[in-house]
């Protein structure tokens, strides 16, 4: 069964650096999400990528977030300078254009920012 | 974008059938409601999406009345394994920008 995947599964960084968050979607999948969930919180939707754009966006997803799509298979999420309470679990999704319902996530990145 | 309600939290024993209800009073003419299963430090897994009426699959039904505003996850003779949280959200059917409340803590006891 095609599966989402990321990487690292736990990044560790500290407050004020840049980190890059990497997630494969699912081959023939459209839209690409990412979420997070801060420990013991609800899941939170951050972003969501279609056509090479962003399409929605919450408020967690300020100008210290941005996404890309860099070579047709991996979808990225760069924080530029983290914060003790970017600290959380991140997880991307994906979903195709029609047929299958969706989205499947992936296993998550643990980020924790000292 | 519809709110759902779940019970926190409900306790089984293994073999049993459990059924999780969510309200969505407000839910839209568009929206479609999906459940989803999340273990800890896992990413949430995808069970079943419905529109009207019932659906089934391998894993579980999901019952929907005709007027939409709620609808129940079945799940058949749980098992320990199925201890986690369950989530019920409503919105489109891509997932665009859903919304995960706190979800039920399912305990499932031998």
């Amino acid at each position: 069964e095609p599966e989402v995947t990321q990487t690292p599964s736990h990044q560790v960084t500290q407050m004020g650096q840049e980190v890059i968050l990497r997630c494969v979607p699912i081959s023939n999948h459209l839209y690409f999400y990412w979420y997070r969930q801060i420990l013991g919180q609800k899941v939170e939707f951050l972003v969501s990528f279609y056509n090479n754009e962003i399409s929605e966006k919450s408020e967690i997803f300020d100008d210290q977030f941005s996404v890309e799509r860099p070579d047709g298979s991996n979808f990225t999420l760069k924080i530029r300078s983290t914060k003790l309470e970017d600290s959380a679990m991140y997880f991307c999704a994906s979903s195709p254009l029609a047929g299958e319902p969706s989205p499947y996530f992936g296993p998550g990145t643990r980020l924790t920012v000292t | 974008l519809a709110k759902t309600t779940q019970p926190i939290s409900m306790d089984s024993y293994e073999g049993q059938e459990v059924n999780i209800t969510c309200s969505h009073n407000n839910i839209a003419t568009n929206d479609y409601i999906t459940w989803y299963q999340q273990f800890p430090s896992q990413g949430p897994r995808f069970i079943i999406q419905g529109y009207k009426t019932k659906v089934t699959n391998e894993v579980a039904s999901l019952f929907i009345p005709a007027d939409r505003k709620s609808s129940t996850l079945s799940l058949p003779r749980v098992s320990l394994s199925d201890t986690a949280v369950y989530y019920c959200l409503v919105g489109d059917p891509y997932g665009n920008k859903l919304v995960f409340g706190a979800g039920t803590i399912l305990r499932v006891k031998s």
